[in-house]
């Protein structure tokens, strides 16, 4: 089983649509969950943070289940600037060992 | 937060031959990291640099192929060696910056083409 594993792929939505990612880890013991956003041809760049209590910035929620080893992003009214590859991104206990998810590709069509 | 540059951007290299790329962080950082990303994939952890130390290794990257240098707290080079077309790929160095954060700051990435 992968650490982290995401949905496979890719999403083609149309603007405005909700669109939902899901991730699950395997080391119950890991400390700092993330989302990263990686667009084609470029480095990976922090989306958000997720906690516990469940976080939004603007039309962005992240979501961590620690019972269930759960994390989730969704995206609300998509734009076609939101086309990329979201990456969920684990951090271990001890805090620097640091697992990416494969990425689920997103492609948001006018 | 931290910027990090990264050098060369690309190259075409043929094979047997070596390549070190550089990555220059514009703060004072404990830890750097180097990643690998293959076409289509997710990032793979190389190593973790540590100042002062000889890097760590992640399972399947051995010191002979990947060595890495850390001489001071804003620089590191990692060097291909030996390449293969295998080793095609983009290589990308990181670091977590300054002020405790938990966010993890990339480079550009090296794109390595091996011929």
């Amino acid at each position: 089983r992968k650490e982290v594993e995401q949905d496979p792929g890719p999403f083609n939505v149309p603007e405005g649509a909700t669109v939902a990612f899901n991730c699950t880890y395997s080391n119950s013991a890991s400390q700092s969950f993330f989302w990263y956003r990686q667009d084609c041809r470029k480095e990976p760049k922090l989306l958000m943070s997720v906690y516990s209590s469940g976080n939004e910035d603007g039309r962005f929620t992240a979501q961590l289940n620690r019972a269930s080893q759960y994390i989730s992003l969704l995206i609300r009214d998509s734009k076609l600037s939101d086309s990329a590859t979201y990456l969920c991104v684990v951090r271990g206990a001890g805090g620097f060992k640091t697992i990416f998810g494969a990425g689920t590709r997103l492609f948001v069509k006018a | 937060s931290a910027v990090i540059s990264q050098k060369p951007s690309r190259d075409i290299c043929q094979r047997g031959t070596s390549l070190t790329i550089q990555c220059q962080v514009d703060s004072q950082v404990t830890m750097m990291f180097w990643y690998r990303q293959q076409p289509g994939q997710s990032l793979t952890l190389i190593a973790t640099a540590n100042q002062g130390s000889e890097a760590t290794y992640e399972s399947g990257f051995v010191i002979d192929k990947f060595p890495i240098s850390r001489p001071n707290l804003t620089f590191s080079t990692l060097t291909v060696s030996n390449m293969s077309p295998e080793d095609s790929s983009i290589y990308l160095c990181s670091s977590t910056g300054t002020g405790g954060t938990d966010t993890q700051y990339f480079g550009p990435g090296t794109r390595l083409t091996v011929l």
